[in-house]
């Protein structure tokens, strides 16, 4: 099975701007999840998309939104970009085997806001 | 929310060593990873472990849940194992949360 795919893999946008980032599952894998990773902050979760409903949302700005297709395929868009929303974007897909949840992550999405 | 702390954060060490990298979690959680971020970003999942032991070649975790804690060990290093080791929990049940990463464990295996 094909692995889980970014794209862009790199991006540089000027303040103010906006951005989608790009996430395809792995095949057959419903839920989709993305992260924010910053050398200050380290790595947060930003939201959990399932069936193309957001089930669950981390403690960040309503200018970050994502949203999912029939598909399971996911974006995330970022608007009015601020210099602090240069980081590495990660998207994990996930299933599940019983009780057990494993997250498998693309290769991410490096933004910097200049 | 819950709290994850790494320890140590920076470990450095000659190729063929063994490591024990730790992990302590604030509160009970029915889902543990480890993972390793190579140097170009990749998060590599390699121990799903909310408790127990496991073992995959080289690499073995144990948690141990009703003490909060878990311990990856890797023997015998190799310079392919540098990267930063990151410890993930999540405490809800289906996906009513999603993973806390911790600071990380920065590994650098020196040939």
């Amino acid at each position: 099975k094909a692995g889980v795919t970014q794209t862009p893999r790199y991006l540089i946008k000027t303040r103010g701007q906006q951005v989608t980032l790009s996430c395809s599952p792995i095949s057959g894998h419903r839920s989709v999840s993305w992260y924010q990773q910053t050398p200050g902050q380290g790595l947060q979760f930003l939201f959990e998309y399932f069936s193309e409903t957001q089930r669950n949302k981390g403690n960040f700005p309503g200018r970050f939104s994502g949203r999912q297709f029939s598909n399971s395929r996911s974006e995330m868009n970022v608007s009015t970009l601020e210099l602090g929303d240069s980081a590495l974007y990660l998207c994990a897909s996930s299933a599940w085997s019983g009780s057990k949840e494993t997250q498998y992550f693309g290769p991410g999405t490096r933004l910097l806001v200049l | 929310g819950i709290q994850v702390e790494q320890s140590p954060p920076d470990l450095i060490l000659q190729e063929g060593a063994n490591s024990t990298l730790r992990c302590n979690f604030s509160d009970s959680v029915n889902n543990l990873q480890w993972f390793h971020q190579n140097p170009w970003g990749q998060l590599i999942n390699l121990f799903y472990i909310p408790s127990g032991t496991k073992q995959n070649g080289r690499l073995s975790a144990t948690t141990v849940a009703t003490e909060r804690y878990s311990l990856l060990y890797i023997s015998s290093s190799q310079t392919t194992d540098s990267g930063v080791y990151f410890c993930a929990v999540e405490r809800g049940h289906f996906g009513n949360e999603k993973l806390t990463f911790g600071t990380g464990t920065r590994l650098t295996i020196i040939p």
